[in-house]
């Protein structure tokens, strides 16, 4: 199993561009997840889906959108890019509500 | 407001120096405490959930316990291979998704 693969690995962007980043699992989880991580900053919870065709905002999901027509796939859009978005984003996945959370190794994402 | 506090931000320890690593935490209706691995450049790895005071979880050199107000990742005679960064995470709350709230890590080195 691949378990939680995100793609790209590596991103350097201009200030106003947009890009999707891409996460997917092969684990057939109910539950994915988008956080971004900050130095000194604890993951901060983008947005979540509990399901295909459901979605909702975390704790910062100003500047992102992100969509969920399948189990599988669930990728999170950067519509105008800006520097504060500069961080490592990590999607997540749980089989259910109170199973732990599995994670792929993340995106570099730095706006210029 | 969930808070969720690790300390110490970073420990250096000899190999087979024993310690402890900490995580406290002023929530309402915790549902579960996770503790993670993050080596560089890799996304955050499971490795304990906990449920309730006084519960114990066991893995190799690791072993975390849990209280009504803070939990501990010992580490026993710990190896180089045990350098990463820990960190703890607790899910709060009812109904559909229970967000997670993690702690901002500690770096652990073990040196040879």
């Amino acid at each position: 199993n691949a378990g939680v693969t995100q793609t790209p690995k590596f991103q350097v962007l201009k200030t106003g561009q947009s890009m999707t980043l891409q996460c997917a699992q092969d684990m057939n989880h109910e539950y994915m997840s988008w956080y971004r991580q900050d130095p000194g900053m604890g993951l901060r919870l983008i947005h979540y889906s509990v399901g295909a065709g459901i979605t909702d905002q975390g704790e910062v999901p100003n500047g992102y959108n992100v969509s969920r027509s399948t189990t599988e796939d669930f990728p999170l859009r950067l519509l105008s890019a800006a520097p504060s978005q500069t961080s490592v984003y990590f999607c997540a996945s749980r089989r259910g509500k109170h199973q732990p959370q599995h994670f792929g190794d993340g995106t570099r994402l730095s706006i210029l | 407001e969930d808070q969720v506090t690790q300390s110490p931000e970073a420990l250096r320890l000899q190999e087979g120096e024993s310690s402890s690593l900490n995580c406290s935490y002023t929530v309402s209706g915790l549902r579960g405490l996770f503790w993670y691995r993050q080596d560089p450049g890799k996304g955050p790895e499971f490795l304990f959930t906990l449920y309730s005071a006084g519960e114990e979880k066991e893995k190799e050199r690791l072993k975390a316990t849990l209280t009504k107000k803070e939990s501990f990742l010992h580490i026993t005679a710990p190896k180089p291979e045990d350098s990463a960064t820990y960190l703890c995470a607790v899910q709060v709350g009812s109904g559909g998704y229970q967000k997670v709230t993690f702690g901002t890590g500690t770096k652990l080195q073990v040196i040879p």
